[in-house]
């Protein structure tokens, strides 16, 4: 059973750092993995799709990367705003979507 | 386009009540999702149907069943509520094939009280 850990599991830091979400997870046999947020209270909405073919994707100041091999995926946030604030997902998908507990992200002014 | 849309938003029921959630999506895609949101434990796959006329259950499936009505529209019912079953639930939806193949996109979800 794929099992998603994602650290850490909070972060509050002031506007304007370069952040980075680490996720690892446990069954490398995967089609793609996603990365969401989620505000409170909200649905999620989806930012980077990563095939398992590539190694990154980019959008905007989020950028994506995944090591399928190791299991492992990050997401980096450049110049962090206050409007980052939100809970990040990151979701393997091997037989079905998988979450983990996600990384509660506070961007202070 | 709307997306996916999901109703009702908001539903109070007593222990042993019944009702359905609704589910319908605008993209034409093949795939559709419920799950379940619990405090610490993430989201947990309930109920899915690659494509229409089929269902298949996922990780938490006691408690409930589904129906694809169509491409769609995709439900969730609850036939005998238990106060365990209090949770938000998102229905989310995929198209199959293509580069983006996979990609879930989610409706703004359902929070359900049971007492």
């Amino acid at each position: 059973k794929q099992e998603v850990t994602q650290i850490p599991a909070a972060l509050s830091v002031p506007e304007g750092e370069n952040l980075v979400l680490n996720c690892s997870f446990t069954d490398s046999a995967i089609y793609n993995l996603q990365w969401f947020r989620q505000d409170p209270g909200k649905g999620l909405t989806s930012l980077l799709l990563i095939q398992s073919s590539q190694r990154e994707q980019t959008s905007g100041r989020l950028n994506a990367s995944l090591d399928k091999s190791s299991g492992r995926s990050t997401l980096y946030i450049a110049a962090s705003q206050p409007g980052d604030s939100a809970t990040y997902l990151c979701t393997p998908w091997g037989n079905m979507l998988t979450f983990g507990g996600g990384t509660r992200l506070m961007v202070k002014p | 386009n709307a997306g996916v849309t999901q109703t009702p938003k908001f539903q109070v029921l007593k222990t042993g009540q019944s009702m359905t959630l609704q589910c319908a999506q605008d993209m034409n895609h093949n795939s559709m999702y419920w799950y379940r949101q619990d405090p610490g434990m993430g989201l947990r796959l309930i109920y899915y149907s690659a494509s229409e006329g089929t269902t298949d259950k996922g990780e938490v499936p006691n408690g409930y069943n589904v129906s694809r009505l169509n491409k769609r529209e995709f439900s969730l019912r609850l036939e005998s509520a238990a106060p365990s079953q209090t949770s938000v639930y998102f229905c989310a939806s995929s198209p199959l094939g293509g580069s983006s193949s996979y990609e879930q996109y989610f409706g703004p979800g359902t929070r359900l009280t049971v007492t």
